[in-house]
C-alpha cells in the first residue's frame, strides 16, 4: 500500500496569514494531485504536477512537487475563508490513485 | 463537457439490508471509474476500481462489490449492510488514456442503522 501522510491534519488560522500543507510518502509517483473538498461534497480538483520540481501556481495557492517526485507542499498566501475546507493531496501511478490523510483548514475572518 | 452523477444523495438504511448505490457519467467514452469511501473529515479509501466493462479490481475485503454493466455506469452493492458501511460514498472517473486527473461525483451519504 503506498501511504501518503498529510500534515498537520488541523490549521485553523486568521484571514491574512500564510501557511503550508505538506505531503509526504516514500513511494514515487507518476504525478500529484491537490484536491479541495466541502462538507458533504466531492472533492474538486485544483492541480496536477507532473514533472519532479514543479511549480504550479492558482491565484494565492502554490503547488510543488518534490525533486523526487514522493512529496508535494501546497502554499496559501494570505488566506481568506473562502479557503476553508479540507485538502488532499493524492499520488497517481498507472490507473490508481493513493488518497492522503487530509487537512482540514479554517480561515477565521 | 463531462458530467458525473451519483444517487442517491443520502440513505438511511437498516443492518441486514442490501444496498445498491448508482454512478453515472457523461460526455466521455471507456473512462476509469472508481468508488471511494471517506470517514468524516479523512482520506480517501479506495474500494473498487474499473478499467472497463465487466472489470472490477478490489482493493479492500468487504461487505460490498461492484458491477460495471455498462461503458458509464459503475454500480456499489451489499448483499446485507453492517454498521460499519456507514459513510460517505463517492464515485469518480479519469481519463483511459493515462490521464493523471480525476473526476468526482456528489457523494452519497449511508448511514446504518
Amino acid at each position: 500500500t503506498q501511504l501518503l501522510e498529510q500534515s498537520p491534519q488541523f490549521l485553523s488560522i486568521q484571514e491574512g496569514e500564510n501557511l503550508t500543507v505538506y505531503c509526504n510518502s516514500s513511494s514515487v509517483f507518476s504525478s500529484l494531485q491537490w484536491y479541495r473538498q466541502e462538507p458533504g461534497e466531492g472533492p474538486v480538483l485544483l492541480v496536477t504536477v507532473v514533472t519532479g520540481g514543479e511549480v504550479k501556481k492558482l491565484k494565492r495557492l502554490t503547488f510543488q512537487f518534490g525533486d523526487a517526485r514522493k512529496d508535494s507542499s501546497l502554499h496559501i498566501t494570505a488566506a481568506q475563508p473562502g479557503d476553508t475546507g479540507l485538502y488532499l493531496c493524492a499520488g497517481a501511478t498507472g490507473n490508481q490513485f493513493y488518497f492522503g490523510t487530509g487537512t482540514s483548514l479554517t480561515v477565521i475572518p | 463537457s463531462q458530467t458525473i452523477h451519483q444517487w442517491p444523495a443520502t440513505l438511511v438504511q437498516p443492518v441486514g439490508s442490501p444496498l445498491s448505490l448508482e454512478c453515472t457519467v457523461e460526455g466521455t467514452s471507456n473512462p476509469n471509474l472508481y468508488w471511494y469511501r471517506q470517514a468524516a473529515g479523512r482520506g480517501l479509501q479506495l474500494l473498487f476500481y474499473s478499467v472497463g466493462i465487466g472489470q472490477i479490481s478490489s482493493e479492500v475485503p468487504q461487505n460490498l462489490s461492484a458491477s460495471r454493466p455498462q461503458d458509464r455506469q459503475f454500480i456499489l452493492s451489499s448483499k446485507k449492510l453492517l454498521l460499519s458501511d456507514s459513510g460517505f460514498y463517492l464515485c469518480a472517473w479519469s481519463g483511459d488514456r493515462g490521464q493523471h486527473e480525476q473526476y468526482f461525483g456528489p457523494g452519497t451519504r449511508l448511514t446504518v442503522t
